[in-house]
């Protein structure tokens, strides 16, 4: 499976916005782009998916590069409940046992 | 509400004994997992299972056992041969078959062995 690079960790403030980068360059044509975020002693939750075009929802948004090597989790007000490690995940079209392989991912601390 | 409860939160155990984690979810899921996750480190498949009375090995299963007698749940035992069991361990479940879609995850269990 292909693997997935992150910053350890990363601050932000409070109302401003939040670029989490992500760098997969091993990734294949059909590796869907996931990302997940654990709040402390929670279990992940899902916030967004994307194959080759960028992505909105009511989480965030994601921008996925041109050549696909790279992607980039949009939060655009972080608020202090957005504190949490955000993992960015490659998830085959193929995969039919949901092997999410999870790396460290990186911690997002926000300041008030 | 729909969702997947985790149970016991917390559980001590003395070292030599087996332990049941249960993993109950009403989302109508065929498929389930389970994961363990070290303190600072991500994720790491135990088991997973597709159908009833059917599951597949993930990268660590040594010393772990699971059934999935009944749709709904899939529980998870942690034997005397798991060297080092005192860990977080989390229960999800997702449509099977549809990768582009979520896994839900449980609140998780955390075990400590004394």
């Amino acid at each position: 499976d292909a693997k997935t690079t992150q910053p350890n960790s990363m601050e932000s403030n409070e109302e401003e916005p939040v670029h989490l980068p992500c760098n997969h360059s091993t990734i294949s044509g059909t590796d869907y782009i996931h990302w997940y975020r654990q709040l402390p002693s929670q279990g992940p939750e899902y916030v967004i998916h994307g194959l080759t075009s960028n992505v909105n929802n009511r989480m965030a948004s994601l921008a996925i590069a041109e050549d696909r090597k790279s992607s980039t989790l949009i939060l655009h007000r972080a608020t202090l409940r957005d504190a949490a490690v955000y993992y960015c995940i490659l998830r085959d079209l193929y995969n039919q046992g949901g092997k999410l392989i999870f790396g460290q991912g990186t911690e997002l601390s926000v300041k008030p | 509400d729909g969702g997947i409860t985790q149970s016991p939160k917390y559980l001590f155990r003395k070292e030599g004994q087996n332990v049941t984690l249960s993993c109950e979810q009403n989302l109508n899921h065929d498929a389930m997992y389970w994961y363990r996750q070290d303190p600072g480190q991500g994720l790491r498949l135990i088991y997973y299972s597709q159908i009833v009375n059917d599951f597949q090995k993930g990268d660590i299963a040594e010393g772990y056992s699971v059934s999935r007698e009944k749709k709904e749940s899939f529980p998870l035992t942690v034997t005397s041969a798991q060297k080092n069991p005192t860990a977080f361990y989390l229960c999800a479940s997702s449509i099977w078959g549809d990768s582009t879609g979520e896994l839900f995850f449980g609140e998780g269990s955390r075990l400590t062995v004394l």
